[in-house]
């Protein structure tokens, strides 16, 4: 069965950081390219990176290029996301995704969801 | 880039057909075929109900059935039923300056 489950959310004060992580099971991990969107509370869904299985491809929404770095360790079957400076308007639900279609960074389709972890900026 | 536009609320009654429309343009549903469509019950994680416009993921109901044309892709859901009731997102890929984007989200309820 195919599982993910992310962790390390919880309140912080604007400016500063935190990591997100995503434990994948139960599917080759390194064949995928993964994911995160993100969602406010009561809003809707906002794609936030992605990367490719590889590492080699990865790419951001405008709202955190710069601020935010996705990464994974295939090795630990494990997608990371490290937030820097972060704001108000961060806080939301963050949730991984894996993509439907296999290792490249497409937009595909996202077949499997997480249950998602919050993060709350707040001071 | 902007959010693709949805209608924020659609509704009907249990055993008829709805229609979900998501509109772009032309350098996200207009020029590629990757229109995904996700069901999102309160408190949930999203669910992939479409993907290519209009292919249907192994266990997703056939009452679910997505269509395009030019920069509007549609969901349509027929015999409806109370489960039905959620919010649904359309996304696409974009060639714009970032990878995908979501749709602004429907609201459907079953009367």
């Amino acid at each position: 069965e195919v599982q993910l489950v992310e962790s390390g959310g919880g309140l912080v004060q604007p400016g500063r950081s935190l990591r997100l992580s995503c434990a994948a099971s139960g599917f080759t991990f390194d064949d995928y390219a993964m994911n995160w969107v993100r969602q406010a509370p009561g809003k809707g869904l906002q794609w936030v990176s992605g990367i490719s299985w590889d590492s080699g491809s990865i790419a951001y929404a405008d709202s955190v290029k710069g601020r935010f770095t996705i990464s994974r360790d295939n090795a630990k079957n494990s997608l990371y996301l490290q937030m820097n400076s972060l704001r108000a308007e961060d806080t939301a639900f963050y949730f991984c995704a894996r993509d439907k279609e296999g290792g490249w960074l497409q937009f595909r389709a996202f077949d499997y969801w997480g249950q998602g972890t919050l993060v709350t900026v707040s001071s | 880039q902007s959010a693709l536009t949805q209608p924020a609320s659609v509704s009907g009654s249990p055993g008829q057909s709805i229609t979900i429309s998501c509109t772009g343009t032309s350098s996200d549903i207009g020029g590629y075929n990757y229109v995904s469509w996700y069901q999102q019950h309160p408190g949930k994680a999203p669910q992939l109900m479409i993907y290519d416009v209009s292919h249907r993921p192994s266990g997703v109901s056939n009452r679910f059935s997505g269509s395009k044309s030019g920069n509007t892709a549609s969901l349509t859901i027929s015999g409806l039923r109370a489960e039905d009731e959620a919010d649904y997102y359309c996304s696409s890929y974009t060639s714009g300056n970032t990878l995908g984007v979501f749709g602004t989200g429907t609201k459907v309820t079953v009367l």
